[in-house]
Order: structure tokens, then sequence, then C-alpha cells
């Protein structure tokens, strides 16, 4: 499965909504999942299932989608949510990740 | 809590071998399948292969050339890396996937293994 992920790169400015979108070759159902990178650190799991949010993460993010299209959402970009973004799904077991959105203000 | 604990990383030459290790803590190892995913220098995520209880699976691109194992007596998942390549290149991690099953959101990272190829 192929995950196409868009745009590569978004530069925006504090208090902007900012939408990430990701495709996947084929329908996942819910099984997808995004990830926040900083620089020289390991990834951390924002949303998984598609919607469902990991406990540290604010509520300004959100996740919506089903079947192919997927999007992650903020609803008002903060300096700290700088960083690149990755899709993943897990519908089957090549868990392909997508090329990623790197983040700025 | 959760910690995932990677070593073995280095430099070996094109064609060369390493292994890597993985060794968890803070929850029920045998519960939860394990995986490696990698991230080339500047590049994105690539999903290498998982292991869940004796099942394992790999991307193409190392199928054959990569092992996965692992050994609950000691919480340790391993990565044998055999006839390397420049691609091969990357930080490698270890993660755990979020429920008991094979596939699924990786919640726990290590911090990384460094791979290098180099002649």
């Amino acid at each position: 499965i192929q995950m196409t992920q868009f745009p590569s790169t978004l530069s925006a400015s504090v208090g902007d909504r900012v939408v990430i979108t990701c495709r996947a070759s084929q329908s996942i159902d819910v099984w997808l999942a995004w990830y926040q990178q900083k620089p020289g650190k390991a990834p951390k799991l924002l949303i998984y299932d598609a919607s469902k949010l990991e406990t540290w993460v604010p509520s300004r993010f959100s996740g919506t989608g089903s079947g192919r299209q997927f999007t992650l959402t903020i609803s008002s970009l903060q300096p700290d949510d700088v960083g690149t973004y990755y899709c993943q799904q897990y519908h089957d077991f090549s868990e392909t990740f997508g090329q990623g959105t790197k983040v700025q203000i | 809590q959760v910690r995932l604990l990677e070593s073995g990383g280095g430099v070996a030459q094109p064609g060369g071998s390493l292994r890597l290790s993985c060794t968890a803590s803070g929850f029920i190892f045998t519960n939860f399948g394990i995986h490696w995913v990698r991230q080339a220098p500047g590049r994105g995520l690539e999903w290498v292969a998982f292991i869940h209880g004796t099942t394992s699976y790999y991307t193409d691109s190392v199928r054959g050339r990569f092992t996965i194992s692992r050994d609950n007596s000691k919480n340790s998942v391993y990565l044998q890396i055999n006839r390397l390549t420049m691609d091969d290149t990357a930080i490698y991690y270890c993660v755990k996937v979020r429920n008991s099953t094979p596939r699924g959101p990786f919640d726990h990272w290590g911090q990384g293994a460094l791979v290098t190829a180099s002649s």
C-alpha cells in the first residue's frame, strides 16, 4: 500500500489553521496513524485509528478520514507544533509511511 | 514506564554485517509486537520488519538479508543485518505496537541506533 502525503512543506503563522492530507493507494479502513517528529528526536504518536488522540496531544490537533483519504488538522498553529508530520498505514504488514510534511512558522 | 533501548549500531563495510539489539522494559514483553523502523539521513521513515510471537515480516528491500528475532527471557529483539549496502545507512528505531496485535500504531520508540555502511 502506497501512502501519498501532501504538502511536503508548509509555512504558516501562529494561530493559523493547518491541514495535512494523506491518501492511501487502496482502502485502509481507519487503520491510520499520525506522528510528529522534531529534529534529532524519535517520532511521537499523535493520532491512531484515524481520529483518536494520544493522551498527551493538545485538543487543537484532530484527525479525520476513512477508506483512502485522511487529514490531520491543527486548528490554531503554535510554535511548539514545528516539526515533520508523518502518516502511517497499518492495514497490512508492510506498515508504510507517507513522505512527511515539514511544518514551519 | 515503557522503555526501549537499542544498541549495536556502528560502521561496517558494504557487504558486511551488524546486529542490533533492542531491550524492552515497563510492559509485558510477550504480549506486544516489536518492529524496526529506519530513517536515512535527511529522509523520511521506512518500516523495516516486525516480530510478534513466532511471526515475522520484512519490507521487500531487506528480505533475505535481515533477520529479526526475539528472546523473551531477555525482553529483547534483535535485527541481524547481512550484506549491508549504502542504502541501509540510517538510524534504526525499535518500536512497540500500541495494542496487543502484530500490527498497529507505534506508541513507544527507542532513541535509535545509527548504522553506517562505509568503506
